[in-house]
């Protein structure tokens, strides 16, 4: 059974691009959720989906993330611009009931 | 203010000594547990979800237990590929999908 997907593993970009993660989530899973993992902070949800609605992006830490989800298998978390605080490892995660599953993540690195 | 605990931060294991990982949390409503373990550069991946105190489930080497204020995760004769981070998280009343996580046990099993 293939699991959540995430793309691309690893980004390193520059302060001001834009950056695109996407994920493709469990099929048959109706809720989506995206994730962010730092030492400091540990895992903290951003925004989550439920049947390709935005239900709650109150952990969406300001106006330069978006996230949408235009269909049941496919998601992206957008940063624009980028800012070397946003470096984090980002997850998406995908559930049919409350048990949610993990994808691998992207690495996102901001210089 | 809701919140998750997770003890000790780090737990080192001779290979077959048995412990304990606990896991506290101070909620409103809580409609489940659940427990995750991480290994270096991968997701999260599920473990147990628990749903009401008294509540136990087992998984090989693992069992983990639930009261009205904390969970424990039991390792059983632990072997060195146990060793990772298990992480805690609980899903509130009031929430549709938003765990809180705690930071995580990082348990390190020496043969």
């Amino acid at each position: 059974d293939a699991g959540v997907i995430q793309s691309p593993r690893h980004e390193v970009t520059e302060m001001g691009q834009e950056v695109t993660l996407r994920c493709k989530p469990i099929s048959g899973h109706n809720s989506l959720f995206w994730y962010r993992q730092t030492m400091m902070r540990g895992l903290e949800l951003l925004i989550y989906f439920n049947n390709n609605v935005p239900i709650d992006d109150s952990g969406m830490p300001e106006d330069r993330f978006s996230a949408k989800m235009p269909n049941a298998s496919f998601s992206t978390l957008k940063i624009q611009p980028s800012e070397p605080r946003d470096s984090a490892v980002y997850f998406c995660a995908s559930a049919l009931g409350l048990s949610q599953f993990f994808g691998p993540g992207t690495r996102l690195t901001v210089l | 203010e809701d919140q998750v605990t997770q003890s000790p931060e780090a737990l080192r294991l001779q290979e077959g000594e048995s412990s304990s990982l606990n896991c506290s949390y101070t909620v409103s409503g809580l409609r489940g547990l659940f427990w995750y373990r991480q290994d270096p550069g991968k997701g999260p991946e599920f473990l147990f979800t628990l749903y009401s105190a008294g509540e136990e489930k087992e998984k090989e080497r693992l069992k983990a237990t639930l009261t009205k204020k904390e969970s424990f995760l039991h390792i059983t004769a632990p072997k060195p590929e146990d060793s990772a981070t298990y992480l805690c998280a609980v899903l509130i009343g009031g929430s549709q999908g938003n765990l809180i996580f705690g930071k995580g046990t990082k348990l390190s099993v020496k043969p």
